[in-house]
């Protein structure tokens, strides 16, 4: 079963704005992982943090993870028009493969 | 580097007929490859393992018969939809990774099936 569900499942937001989605999952993981989906295309890696992380920044995306909640954010601050797109958190429980959620549909409004 | 890709992008058949979709990674050796299929605004659900040289690995209610996946190289897979259904018309999406637990799957483009 799929263990991630993520929030809210569409944001709309103006450009320039932070936009924040989060990620919850069921069981122990060994890492999670956040990915980005344009339309009718393939994932593209954005960021990957372990269960003994905290937190982690790339440019400007900021994750957390917060393993005594099973949850995790996304942050992208000063949004732009191209960021537009999917973006799914993907799990990795211990010795399994990746578990993706809902994904939370994103739209930078110019 | 990590470069993987999908042949064709898009496909058009006829129900009943068969159509093979190719994952290459182009700058690196895969051990593993994965096969994926994405319904219209929603996630990912994994169908299947593939490891070079031996059979894949399906997950629970995919039909290993409807669906075959062939590993024949480091760096190639090929999922074949056989008997095709208009049920069948998705996005399929393969990804590779040099290692099956751990760390980043690098994604194809995807392929996406439309069974007339």
């Amino acid at each position: 079963s799929q263990q991630g569900e993520e929030d809210p499942q569409a944001l709309s937001i103006q450009e320039g704005e932070n936009a924040t989605m989060n990620c919850s999952y069921k069981t122990s993981i060994n890492n999670l992982q956040w990915y980005r989906q344009n339309s009718g295309r393939g994932l593209v890696h954005l960021i990957l943090i372990r269960s003994n992380e905290r937190e982690k920044h790339s440019g400007r995306l900021r994750v957390t993870l917060d393993t005594s909640k099973k949850s995790s954010s996304l942050l992208i601050t000063a949004s732009r028009a191209a960021d537009t797109a999917s973006y799914f958190c993907a799990t990795v429980p211990p010795a399994q493969k990746l578990v993706f959620g809902q994904g939370t549909r994103l739209t930078i409004n110019p | 580097g990590a470069v993987v890709s999908q042949h064709p992008s898009r496909v058009i058949c006829k129900s009943g007929t068969s159509v093979k979709i190719e994952c290459r990674s182009l700058d690196f050796q895969a051990t593993t490859m994965f096969w994926y299929r994405q319904f219209p605004k929603q996630s990912l659900m994994l169908m299947a393992t593939s490891n070079e040289g031996s059979k894949a690995t399906y997950e629970q209610g995919v039909e290993k018969d409807k669906f075959l996946i062939n590993h024949a190289s480091l760096t190639l897979s090929t999922l074949t939809v056989t008997s095709a259904h208009p049920e069948d018309s998705s996005f399929y999406i393969c990804s590779a990774t040099l290692a099956i637990s751990t760390d980043t799957q690098y994604f194809g483009p995807g392929t996406r099936l439309t069974v007339l």
